[in-house]
């Protein structure tokens, strides 16, 4: 069975300095995606970023990075010039593949527990 | 922009009592799912259901019922409420379509309290 593991719950870092979140996971498939949620307090939650274990190259959306490394099975995130607005659970998730269009009964998300991120002023 | 609501933010009920939770979706999504977040422990899936009328037990059923009667409105029934049922439950939707089916999208939770 597939599993995600996040082994910081909490973490704290100083605004405008970059912070990097840890996940790793185990599975024996090759072909899956990897996903960072966004949870602020008493919000909704949001997709940071997304990974295809396809693709060697990392994914990035504006401050947020990964670092994919697939045979460690390893999922960082990194946050760059961390704002106030960040501040919020942060979960790690894993999605096994299945092909072009494919979806259904398997298309379940595998979260982690989630790393507490504060934003201090 | 992707919409996912849920029928109540907070809701309080007493124990034996049924409840419902409402979910819906307004993406036209086949997929949709119910999830139960507690401290610690992360987000476990409860149910899910990929087409209307269709539905599968996820990880932690017992106790739970769902109903999916249209595609964009999927129900989460507590047939006697228990305090270990006391709980943030929240609501996902994703699409069948290429590549982007593995994206979920939620509603802004249920936070109920049964005592």
């Amino acid at each position: 069975a597939q599993t995600v593991t996040q082994s910081q719950p909490e973490m704290s870092v100083q605004e405008a300095e970059t912070v990097t979140l840890s996940c790793t996971y185990d599975t024996s498939e090759s072909n899956y995606y990897l996903f960072w949620y966004k949870q602020p307090p008493s919000r909704q939650m949001i997709l940071v970023i997304r990974q295809e274990a396809y693709k060697q190259q990392n994914a990035t959306e504006n401050r947020f990075s990964v670092n994919f490394q697939k045979a460690a099975k390893s999922f960082s995130l990194k946050i760059s010039d961390s704002q106030l607005g960040d501040t919020a659970m942060y979960f790690c998730a894993f999605i096994s593949g299945g092909g072009e269009g494919y979806g259904g009964s398997q298309g379940n998300l595998i979260f982690g527990k989630g790393t507490k991120l504060s934003v201090k002023p | 922009d992707v919409k996912v609501t849920q029928s109540s933010r907070y809701l309080v009920k007493r124990t034996g009592e049924k409840v419902f939770l409402e979910c819906v979706q307004d993406m036209d999504h086949e997929n949709m799912f119910w999830y139960r977040q507690d401290p610690g422990l992360g987000l476990r899936l409860i149910y899910f259901s990929y087409d209307v009328k269709m539905k599968e037990k996820g990880d932690i059923p017992e106790g739970y019922s769902v109903s999916r009667e249209k595609k964009e409105r999927f129900s989460l029934i507590l047939e006697s409420a228990s305090t270990n049922q006391t709980s943030m439950y929240l609501c996902a939707s994703s699409s069948h379509i290429g590549d982007l089916s593995y994206e979920q999208y939620f509603g802004p939770g249920t936070r109920l309290t049964v005592t």
